[in-house]
Protein backbone atom coordinates (compact mmCIF):
# COMPACT_ATOMS: atom_id res chain seq x y z
CA UNK A 1 0.00 0.00 0.00
CA UNK A 2 0.74 3.54 -0.22
CA UNK A 3 2.43 4.99 2.25
CA UNK A 4 4.48 8.82 2.73
CA UNK A 5 6.92 9.68 5.18
CA UNK A 6 7.77 12.92 6.12
CA UNK A 7 10.32 12.34 8.74
CA UNK A 8 10.85 16.27 9.70
CA UNK A 9 7.86 17.57 12.40
CA UNK A 10 9.36 21.45 12.62
CA UNK A 11 12.09 23.11 10.91
CA UNK A 12 13.24 26.48 11.63
CA UNK A 13 14.28 28.28 8.58
CA UNK A 14 15.56 32.16 8.27
CA UNK A 15 14.10 34.84 5.88
CA UNK A 16 15.65 34.90 2.70
CA UNK A 17 17.46 31.63 3.24
CA UNK A 18 16.33 28.22 1.10
CA UNK A 19 14.94 25.44 3.01
CA UNK A 20 14.30 21.56 2.46
CA UNK A 21 11.48 19.68 3.72
CA UNK A 22 11.83 15.69 2.86
CA UNK A 23 9.33 12.89 1.82
CA UNK A 24 10.00 9.78 1.51
CA UNK A 25 7.24 7.43 -0.26
CA UNK A 26 6.54 3.84 -0.44
CA UNK A 27 4.62 2.70 -3.79
CA UNK A 28 4.58 -0.51 -5.92
CA UNK A 29 2.23 1.27 -8.87
CA UNK A 30 4.56 1.90 -11.76
CA UNK A 31 2.91 5.71 -12.48
CA UNK A 32 2.26 8.06 -9.99
CA UNK A 33 2.05 11.17 -8.86
CA UNK A 34 2.99 13.56 -5.99
CA UNK A 35 1.65 16.60 -4.64
CA UNK A 36 2.86 18.97 -2.07
CA UNK A 37 0.26 21.19 -0.40
CA UNK A 38 0.61 24.43 2.33
CA UNK A 39 -1.99 24.15 5.51
CA UNK A 40 -1.35 27.70 7.00
CA UNK A 41 -3.09 28.47 10.48
CA UNK A 42 -6.39 29.06 9.31
CA UNK A 43 -6.59 25.71 7.70
CA UNK A 44 -6.95 26.06 4.00
CA UNK A 45 -5.05 23.26 2.27
CA UNK A 46 -2.90 24.99 -0.83
CA UNK A 47 -1.68 23.22 -4.01
CA UNK A 48 2.07 24.07 -4.38
CA UNK A 49 3.14 21.48 -6.29
CA UNK A 50 2.99 18.57 -8.49
CA UNK A 51 5.75 16.01 -9.83
CA UNK A 52 4.51 12.51 -12.12
CA UNK A 53 6.80 9.63 -11.97
CA UNK A 54 7.98 9.50 -15.76
CA UNK A 55 8.16 13.46 -15.72
CA UNK A 56 12.14 13.65 -16.95
CA UNK A 57 12.72 16.65 -15.39
CA UNK A 58 11.95 18.06 -11.44
CA UNK A 59 9.10 20.19 -11.10
CA UNK A 60 9.43 23.75 -10.20
CA UNK A 61 6.67 27.07 -9.44
CA UNK A 62 8.13 30.04 -8.74
CA UNK A 63 10.18 29.40 -5.68
CA UNK A 64 9.02 26.06 -5.10
CA UNK A 65 10.77 23.10 -6.64
CA UNK A 66 10.87 19.58 -6.07
CA UNK A 67 14.31 17.39 -5.57
CA UNK A 68 12.84 14.10 -7.26
CA UNK A 69 15.00 10.79 -7.25
CA UNK A 70 12.86 8.09 -8.23
CA UNK A 71 15.82 5.65 -6.91
CA UNK A 72 16.30 6.52 -3.81
CA UNK A 73 11.79 7.03 -3.57
CA UNK A 74 12.17 10.38 -2.10
CA UNK A 75 10.59 14.18 -3.53
CA UNK A 76 11.78 16.72 -1.42
CA UNK A 77 10.05 19.90 -1.53
CA UNK A 78 12.97 22.96 -2.02
CA UNK A 79 11.36 26.78 -1.02
CA UNK A 80 13.58 29.43 -1.80
CA UNK A 81 14.41 32.57 -0.60
CA UNK A 82 12.24 32.07 2.44
CA UNK A 83 9.33 34.41 3.27
CA UNK A 84 7.76 35.13 6.57
CA UNK A 85 4.25 33.84 5.01
CA UNK A 86 5.59 30.79 4.11
CA UNK A 87 5.36 29.72 7.88
CA UNK A 88 2.93 27.17 7.90
CA UNK A 89 2.15 23.08 7.92
CA UNK A 90 3.42 21.25 4.54
CA UNK A 91 2.23 18.00 3.78
CA UNK A 92 3.51 15.11 1.04
CA UNK A 93 0.74 13.12 -0.69
CA UNK A 94 0.75 11.24 -3.25
CA UNK A 95 -2.70 9.23 -5.09
CA UNK A 96 -4.24 5.86 -4.15
CA UNK A 97 -7.06 5.10 -6.71
CA UNK A 98 -9.22 7.74 -8.42
CA UNK A 99 -10.23 11.30 -5.74
CA UNK A 100 -7.80 9.78 -2.91
CA UNK A 101 -4.36 11.62 -1.50
CA UNK A 102 -2.38 9.84 1.20
CA UNK A 103 -0.60 12.37 3.21
CA UNK A 104 2.20 12.44 5.37
CA UNK A 105 2.11 13.36 8.77
CA UNK A 106 3.43 17.22 7.50
CA UNK A 107 6.41 19.34 8.77
CA UNK A 108 5.81 22.33 10.52
CA UNK A 109 8.07 25.35 9.45
CA UNK A 110 8.58 28.43 10.64
CA UNK A 111 10.93 30.92 8.78
CA UNK A 112 12.20 33.85 11.39
CA UNK A 113 12.69 37.62 10.70
CA UNK B 1 -12.49 31.54 -11.16
CA UNK B 2 -14.16 31.29 -8.02
CA UNK B 3 -12.40 28.48 -5.27
CA UNK B 4 -14.07 25.53 -3.66
CA UNK B 5 -16.04 26.93 -0.87
CA UNK B 6 -17.58 24.79 2.23
CA UNK B 7 -20.45 25.73 4.21
CA UNK B 8 -20.54 26.67 7.27
CA UNK B 9 -17.13 26.98 7.96
CA UNK B 10 -17.76 26.53 12.02
CA UNK B 11 -19.89 24.13 13.76
CA UNK B 12 -20.90 23.15 17.19
CA UNK B 13 -22.57 20.18 17.79
CA UNK B 14 -23.68 18.07 20.60
CA UNK B 15 -22.87 13.84 20.50
CA UNK B 16 -25.98 11.96 19.01
CA UNK B 17 -26.87 14.92 16.57
CA UNK B 18 -26.41 14.84 12.96
CA UNK B 19 -24.63 17.31 10.76
CA UNK B 20 -24.49 18.16 7.51
CA UNK B 21 -21.92 19.69 5.69
CA UNK B 22 -21.88 21.21 1.72
CA UNK B 23 -19.10 21.68 -0.49
CA UNK B 24 -19.00 23.39 -3.69
CA UNK B 25 -16.25 22.44 -6.07
CA UNK B 26 -14.58 24.59 -8.89
CA UNK B 27 -16.67 25.94 -11.82
CA UNK B 28 -16.21 22.77 -14.44
CA UNK B 29 -14.65 20.27 -12.06
CA UNK B 30 -16.87 17.29 -11.72
CA UNK B 31 -15.01 15.03 -8.81
CA UNK B 32 -15.10 15.66 -5.31
CA UNK B 33 -13.61 14.36 -2.79
CA UNK B 34 -14.30 14.78 1.11
CA UNK B 35 -10.91 14.27 4.22
CA UNK B 36 -10.84 14.53 7.71
CA UNK B 37 -8.17 16.10 9.50
CA UNK B 38 -7.55 15.54 13.16
CA UNK B 39 -4.25 16.06 15.57
CA UNK B 40 -3.95 12.80 16.29
CA UNK B 41 -4.95 10.63 12.44
CA UNK B 42 -3.04 13.36 10.25
CA UNK B 43 -5.66 13.78 6.85
CA UNK B 44 -7.65 10.77 6.11
CA UNK B 45 -9.59 10.27 3.14
CA UNK B 46 -13.49 9.96 3.39
CA UNK B 47 -15.12 9.47 0.11
CA UNK B 48 -14.81 10.56 -4.04
CA UNK B 49 -18.16 11.66 -5.44
CA UNK B 50 -17.73 11.59 -9.33
CA UNK B 51 -21.02 12.46 -11.50
CA UNK B 52 -23.26 11.81 -8.26
CA UNK B 53 -21.44 8.52 -8.11
CA UNK B 54 -18.99 7.34 -5.34
CA UNK B 55 -16.64 6.14 -6.99
CA UNK B 56 -14.17 5.46 -3.96
CA UNK B 57 -14.37 5.40 -0.14
CA UNK B 58 -12.00 5.42 2.88
CA UNK B 59 -12.63 3.54 5.95
CA UNK B 60 -14.79 5.02 8.50
CA UNK B 61 -18.24 3.86 9.62
CA UNK B 62 -21.61 3.80 7.77
CA UNK B 63 -22.13 6.94 9.94
CA UNK B 64 -20.18 9.00 7.20
CA UNK B 65 -22.24 9.13 4.26
CA UNK B 66 -22.01 11.49 1.22
CA UNK B 67 -23.33 12.17 -2.14
CA UNK B 68 -23.27 14.63 -4.74
CA UNK B 69 -25.76 16.38 -6.93
CA UNK B 70 -26.01 16.86 -10.47
CA UNK B 71 -24.57 20.61 -10.11
CA UNK B 72 -21.19 18.53 -8.70
CA UNK B 73 -22.21 20.47 -5.68
CA UNK B 74 -21.44 17.91 -2.63
CA UNK B 75 -22.75 16.88 0.73
CA UNK B 76 -21.28 14.80 3.23
CA UNK B 77 -23.24 13.62 6.74
CA UNK B 78 -22.50 12.48 9.87
CA UNK B 79 -25.03 10.96 11.94
CA UNK B 80 -24.90 10.22 15.80
CA UNK B 81 -22.07 12.16 16.41
CA UNK B 82 -19.43 10.95 18.68
CA UNK B 83 -16.60 13.38 20.32
CA UNK B 84 -13.97 11.79 18.05
CA UNK B 85 -15.54 13.33 14.99
CA UNK B 86 -14.28 16.92 16.48
CA UNK B 87 -12.62 17.54 13.37
CA UNK B 88 -10.99 19.91 10.39
CA UNK B 89 -13.72 18.33 7.22
CA UNK B 90 -11.93 19.27 4.07
CA UNK B 91 -13.55 18.86 0.56
CA UNK B 92 -11.58 18.75 -2.58
CA UNK B 93 -12.41 19.27 -6.16
CA UNK B 94 -10.40 18.46 -9.20
CA UNK B 95 -11.52 18.43 -12.83
CA UNK B 96 -12.06 15.57 -14.43
CA UNK B 97 -10.90 11.95 -13.65
CA UNK B 98 -10.06 12.24 -9.44
CA UNK B 99 -6.52 11.58 -9.91
CA UNK B 100 -6.40 15.10 -11.62
CA UNK B 101 -4.53 18.03 -9.18
CA UNK B 102 -6.94 18.35 -6.21
CA UNK B 103 -7.89 22.01 -5.00
CA UNK B 104 -9.21 22.41 -1.38
CA UNK B 105 -11.93 24.71 0.41
CA UNK B 106 -11.65 26.23 3.36
CA UNK B 107 -13.01 23.31 5.69
CA UNK B 108 -15.29 22.95 8.15
CA UNK B 109 -14.35 22.94 11.60
CA UNK B 110 -16.64 20.79 13.37
CA UNK B 111 -16.57 20.31 17.20
CA UNK B 112 -18.95 17.93 19.25
CA UNK B 113 -19.74 18.36 22.52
Amino acid sequence: AQKITQTQPGMFVQEKEAVTLDCTYDTSDPSYGLFWYKQPSSGEMIFLIYQGSYDQQNATEGRYSLNFQKARKSANLVISASQLGDSAMYFCATQRGTGKLIFGQGTTLQVKP
Amino acid sequence: KAGVTQTPRYLIKTRGQQVTLSCSPISGHRSVSWYQQTPGQGLQFLFEYFSETQRNKGNFPGRFSGRQFSNSRSEMNVSTLELGDSALYLCASSAWTGTDTQYFGPGTRLTVL
